[in-house]
């Protein structure tokens, strides 16, 4: 069925430490992989995404890794700030089904 | 280049009453998706329209609740006959294209039903 685990569902880290957040999703056919940011009383912000055909992607401290054959995705984190702070959710699209699932978020906090 | 808009941002119903929650895209988008948020918890899809045509409603409710995107003006949520369990953030998102494209979320309709 149509289905993205998220993992943790919270995570506390210290300034300038790294944070790491994964995801397994179903559908062996996805091929598009958000990842969205959620600040309290906000909408979703994306904030990096990355498609089938690569394995890793980065924009300054935040980077993602897909790994296709086990159907893993992670979002990583370096040098973590407080404006860190937040929801994060990933997320899959299901073609066959023309919509994005999201993960249950990870709530992230950062320890000054 | 404005962003999603949703209004209204509070939206407060008495039990019974209807909801209606808007949602303009942002400029040259064609693709709307409805998902609704509970406290505490992850982002539920409802509905995906393109204009004037549903694609997706697997995730809406099969009574009371509705949804268009018109030739011209805003994508509509409607809910009919509020109960208590209605009460939640709703958000839509827009997207140039198909499932794979970048998809843009407002800033919710919170809605408290009383």
């Amino acid at each position: 069925g149509e289905n993205v685990e998220q993992h943790p569902s919270t995570l506390s880290v210290q300034e300038g430490d790294s944070a790491v957040i994964k995801c397994t999703y179903s559908d062996s056919a996805s091929n598009y992989f958000p990842w969205y940011k959620q600040e309290l009383g906000k909408g979703p912000q994306l904030i990096i995404d990355i498609r089938s055909n690569v394995g890793e992607k980065k924009d300054q401290r935040i980077a993602v890794t897909l790994n296709k054959t086990a159907k893993h995705f992670s979002l990583h984190i370096t040098e973590t700030q407080p404006e860190d702070s937040a929801v994060y959710f990933c997320a899959a699209d299901y073609s066959s089904a023309s919509k994005i699932i999201f993960g249950s978020g990870t709530r992230l906090s950062i320890r000054p | 280049n404005a962003g999603v808009m949703q209004n209204p941002r509070h939206l407060v119903r008495r039990r019974g009453q209807e909801a209606r929650l808007r949602c303009s895209p942002m400029k040259g988008h064609s693709h709307v998706y409805w998902y609704r948020q509970l406290p505490e918890e992850g982002l539920k899809f409802m509905v995906y329209l393109q204009k004037e045509n549903i694609i997706d409603e697997s995730g809406m409710p099969k009574e009371r609740f509705s949804a268009e995107f018109p030739k011209e003006g805003p994508s509509i949520l409607r809910i009919q006959q509020v109960v208590r369990g209605d009460s939640a953030a709703y958000f839509c998102a827009s997207s140039p294209g198909a499932v794979g494209a970048e998809a843009f979320f407002g800033q919710g309709t919170r809605l408290t039903v009383v």
